[in-house]
């Protein structure tokens, strides 16, 4: 099976600019969460989506959007970029059965950088 | 709230020694789930386990070996006899049955075999 897929791989942006990073997880997991990684704050919950629907979000500011397709394929967006959102974007999927809630694997990660 | 502690934040060993990484967790759900995972420099997150918290049973496997403590709220991880390919840095993560998929990760330890 294909893993966690994300794109792009590498970005610049400059501040005020808004960005759109795409994930396309496992084939048949349909809960796909966000993650920033950054020097300081470390790994940080963005949001989840389960089945088009965001089921989870983390405290970002409400610049940091996202949304899920039919196909669970996600994308997340980021408008007016700061400086601080320069990070890699780390998207994971996971396959839930029954209601018990499994390992997530993640993609290689966008990383974003904001000048 | 939920609260993952790796007191280590980096680690320098020889090849072939032991490394255990310390993993400390705190939270009010009586079902929730432990995880680690390796981050080589390639940047992307790699699963090695899950443990569920009614499962205190410890895991073995090849070189590596899990020591979960209910009682110290532990999830420790051993590498026996390291390797270069083991330089990485390790989170261990933490969910709960009401949180779901959204992952409170340690702030990683990063370990360097020396040969």
């Amino acid at each position: 099976k294909a893993g966690v897929t994300q794109t792009p791989r590498y970005l610049i942006k400059t501040r005020g600019q808004q960005v759109t990073l795409s994930c396309s997880p496992i084939s048949g997991h349909r809960s796909v969460s966000w993650y920033q990684q950054t020097p300081g704050q470390g790994l940080q919950f963005l949001f989840e989506y389960f089945s088009e629907t965001q089921r989870n979000k983390g405290n970002f500011p409400g610049r940091f959007s996202g949304r899920q397709f039919s196909n669970s394929r996600s994308e997340m967006n980021v408008s007016t970029l700061e400086l601080g959102d320069s990070a890699l974007y780390l998207c994971a999927s996971s396959l839930e059965t029954s209601g018990t809630f499994n390992e997530q694997f993640f993609g290689p990660g966008t990383r974003l950088t904001v000048l | 709230a939920q609260k993952v502690t790796q007191a280590q934040t980096e680690i320098s060993v020889v090849e072939k020694e032991d490394v255990t990484l310390d993993c400390v967790y705190e939270t009010r759900d009586t079902t929730y789930y432990l995880f680690w995972y390796k981050q080589p420099p390639s940047g992307e997150l790699v699963f090695l386990i899950r443990r569920n918290s009614f499962d205190e049973q410890n895991e073995i496997s090849g070189r590596y070996s899990w020591n979960f403590q209910k009682s110290t709220s532990s999830f420790n991880f051993t590498i026996t006899a390291s390797q270069v390919v083991d330089s990485a840095v390790y989170f261990c993560a933490l969910s709960g049955a009401n949180t779901g998929n959204q992952f409170y990760f340690g702030t990683g330890t990063s370990l360097t075999v020396i040969p």
